[in-house]
């Protein structure tokens, strides 16, 4: 199975400020179709996972701009700018490439 | 609005049985591939089984492979997770999902 793995675990961000979260996989994530299936979800507390990122960099409806999603072949970052109380919790990535999907262990964001 | 409700989940004693449903509204049912995904307590997220759109092919992953079935009803807009031989280690929060959105998840406990 193809392995995702998240860095940091934890972040401790103040409000305002920007968070980089970093999903690494044991083998690329380029499908034969030249696609790349490489997703981010947050779940807040108490709630499902929400798409924020789809196929590397491509923000899903109503997700603001203040998250960007960047990489390519085994690298992706996730990047939140001017983070806002709302954006805590804990954020997955999530590869669909290869069967079966696996997802990161998850990130936990925190304010400061 | 995409809504979908999972129902069915409960307390069942390890070798038992649980019929998971989940009611999908506000898309076009039949249109979307469509997922099932767990979250054990105070863990990560795991995939578990998909099906395509017609439901024709279906997906498994290798733990539950011959134990749990994924089925839908494209008339009633709704799918469903055939769980038998559970074990304790399914004991988790289930989520239906589809690239539109998540549940809010229903949880079995596998326990004698």
């Amino acid at each position: 199975d193809v392995v995702l793995t998240q860095t940091p675990v934890s972040l401790l961000i103040s409000l305002g400020g920007q968070a980089s979260i970093s999903c690494r996989s044991s083998q690329s994530l380029v499908h034969s179709n030249g696609n790349t299936y490489l997703h981010w979800y947050l779940q807040k507390p108490g709630q499902s996972p929400q798409l924020l990122i789809y196929q590397v960099s491509n923000r899903f409806s109503g997700i603001p701009d203040r998250f960007s999603g960047s990489g390519s072949g085994t690298d992706f970052t996730l990047k939140i700018s001017r983070v806002e109380p709302e954006d805590l919790g804990v954020y997955y990535c999530l590869q669909r490439t290869h069967n079966p999907w696996t997802f990161g262990g998850g990130t936990k964001l925190e304010l400061k | 609005e995409v809504q979908l409700v999972e129902s069915g989940g409960g307390l069942v004693q390890p070798g038992r049985s649980l019929k998971l449903s989940c009611a999908a509204s506000g898309f076009t049912f039949s249109n979307y591939g469509m997922h099932w995904i767990r979250q054990a307590p105070t863990k990560g997220l795991e995939w578990v089984a998909s099906i395509s759109p017609s439901g024709g092919s279906t997906y498994y992953r290798d733990s539950v492979k011959g134990r749990f079935t994924i089925s839908r009803d494209n008339a009633k807009s709704t799918l469903y997770l055939q769980m038998d031989s559970l074990r304790s280690e399914d004991t988790a929060t289930y989520y239906c999902a589809t690239d539109l959105g998540w549940g809010q998840g229903v949880m079995v406990t596998v326990s004698s």
